[in-house]
């Protein structure tokens, strides 16, 4: 069975730091691309990043490129986002999903439970 | 606002069909393909169909999906109670260096 479970989120202040954590279980992680995906509370869901199954290539949305950097470890099948120069906006539930098999067509088809990050002085 | 446009709203009563639209360009759904997602309040998205009108194992085939030029749309046939929920389009869009792009959801309510 497919899991993924976030971690990592909590109160920041404007500028400040965190690094949120993905467990992943149930597939060769090594094999998938990953994302991270994030929604505020009643809004609608925003994606905010994506990374090839071995690192290697990354994509960033424009409200968060320079700012937050996803990563992962195939060692341990954790995905990572550290997210920097945090502002108000940036407050949400943030999900991760797994991507697409190699060249795959088939993408974003599971997702965790989400770790809500608020940013606030 | 979203580079994919949903109507905000649609409904239905019990056993009708409802279709969701979604709108986009041809830098986005024309080029590739199109997921659909259903969201129920407090969990997290579910995959409902992939590559334009595949559907995932355990997902009924009372949803469907198609796409023509630069648009798509989800079709729920013999709508139930639960099927109330938000529903997603959503794709990968090839402009600047790339970036998958989310409609801006329809809440569906069956009546």
């Amino acid at each position: 069975e497919v899991q993924l479970v976030e971690s990592g989120g909590g109160v920041a202040q404007p500028g400040g730091s965190l690094r949120l954590s993905c467990a992943a279980s149930g597939f060769p992680f090594d094999d998938y691309g990953m994302h991270w995906v994030r929604q505020v509370p009643g809004k609608g869901l925003q994606w905010v990043a994506l990374l090839n199954w071995d690192g290697g290539t990354t994509y960033y949305g424009d409200s968060v490129k320079g700012r937050f950097t996803i990563s992962r470890d195939n060692t341990k099948n954790f995905l990572y986002l550290q997210m920097n120069s945090l502002r108000p906006e940036d407050t949400a539930l943030y999900y991760c999903a797994r991507g697409a098999y190699g060249s795959g067509t088939l993408d974003l088809d599971y997702w965790g439970q989400g770790t809500l990050v608020t940013v606030s002085s | 606002q979203s580079v994919l446009t949903q109507p905000p709203s649609a409904s239905g009563t019990p056993g009708q069909t409802v279709t969701i639209s979604c709108s986009g360009s041809r830098s986005n759904i024309l080029s590739n393909s199109v997921n659909w997602y259903q969201q129920v309040p407090g969990a997290a998205p579910k995959l409902l169909i992939y590559t334009n009108d595949q559907r995932p194992s355990g997902v009924p085939d009372r949803f469907s999906g198609s796409k023509s030029g630069t648009s798509a749309s989800l079709a729920i046939s013999g709508l139930q109670s639960e099927d109330e929920a938000d529903y997603y389009c959503a794709t990968w869009d090839d402009s600047l260096n790339g970036f998958w792009v989310f409609g801006g959801g329809t809440k569906l309510t069956v009546l």
